[in-house]
């Protein structure tokens, strides 16, 4: 499988500071998702962009995807001590319209 | 959206012994994702369990190791088998969600193997 790569791996910042989160991948994708993981628990999705789309907002989260560039970046504006957490992107590619290749994840610290 | 839960929660489990994780949906859902995440890692797809029919182990992941049962359509259970310490990880399931192409997943089972 083409697993993404994430970067930063890790990201400190203070809280009401923005917070960018990139992902690349490598083979072409019919969607990437971004999902939050909490402290080694379950996963979240938080939000979904097509590929023949380049930018969405979900409250404070914004995500662009450049499919020249096969990359995505995650923003979060505003950021809280609850938005700690590690972020992975995944791909979903090929003819299956479910299953999910995931990055190897940023992990947030908001410092308050 | 879909709640899902998982038992154990976490386990500790000496090697060579096998360990079943349950995994139960609030409802009924076609298709179950078992996912392994290795200490620090991303998640990696075990296989995908559909009820009555046999489970769909991706690359680098069999039957014999990994067995899974998927009794209705609202259970799933995964078995680690003759563990070793590379087998510490924790362990997730995963339904379909919204539009079928997102994922709910449940809080996982942290299995640490000695």
């Amino acid at each position: 499988s083409q697993q993404g790569e994430e970067d930063p791996q890790a990201l400190s910042i203070q809280e009401g500071e923005n917070a960018t989160m990139n992902c690349s991948y490598k083979t072409s994708i019919n969607n990437l998702q971004w999902y939050r993981q909490n402290s080694g628990r379950g996963l979240v999705h938080l939000i979904l962009i097509r590929s023949n789309e380049r930018e969405k907002h979900s409250g404070r989260l914004r995500v662009t995807l450049d499919t020249s560039k096969k990359s995505s970046s995650l923003l979060i504006t505003a950021s809280r001590a609850a938005d700690t957490a590690s972020y992975f992107c995944a791909q979903n590619s090929g003819g299956s319209n479910y299953k999910l290749t995931f990055g190897k994840g940023t992990l947030l610290t908001v410092n308050p | 959206s879909a709640v899902i839960s998982q038992k154990p929660s976490r386990d500790i489990c000496q090697r060579g012994t096998s360990l079943t994780i349950q995994c139960q949906v609030d409802s009924q859902v076609t298709m179950m994702f078992w996912y392994r995440q290795q200490p620090g890692q991303s998640l990696t797809l075990i296989a995908t369990a559909n009820q009555g029919s046999e489970a769909t182990y991706e690359s680098g992941f069999v039957i014999d190791k990994f067995p899974i049962s998927r009794p209705n359509l609202t259970f799933s259970t995964l078995t680690v088998s003759n563990m070793s310490p590379e087998d510490s990880s924790i362990y997730l399931c995963s339904t379909l969600g919204a539009g079928q192409e997102t994922q709910y997943f449940g809080p996982g089972t942290r299995l640490l193997v000695l």
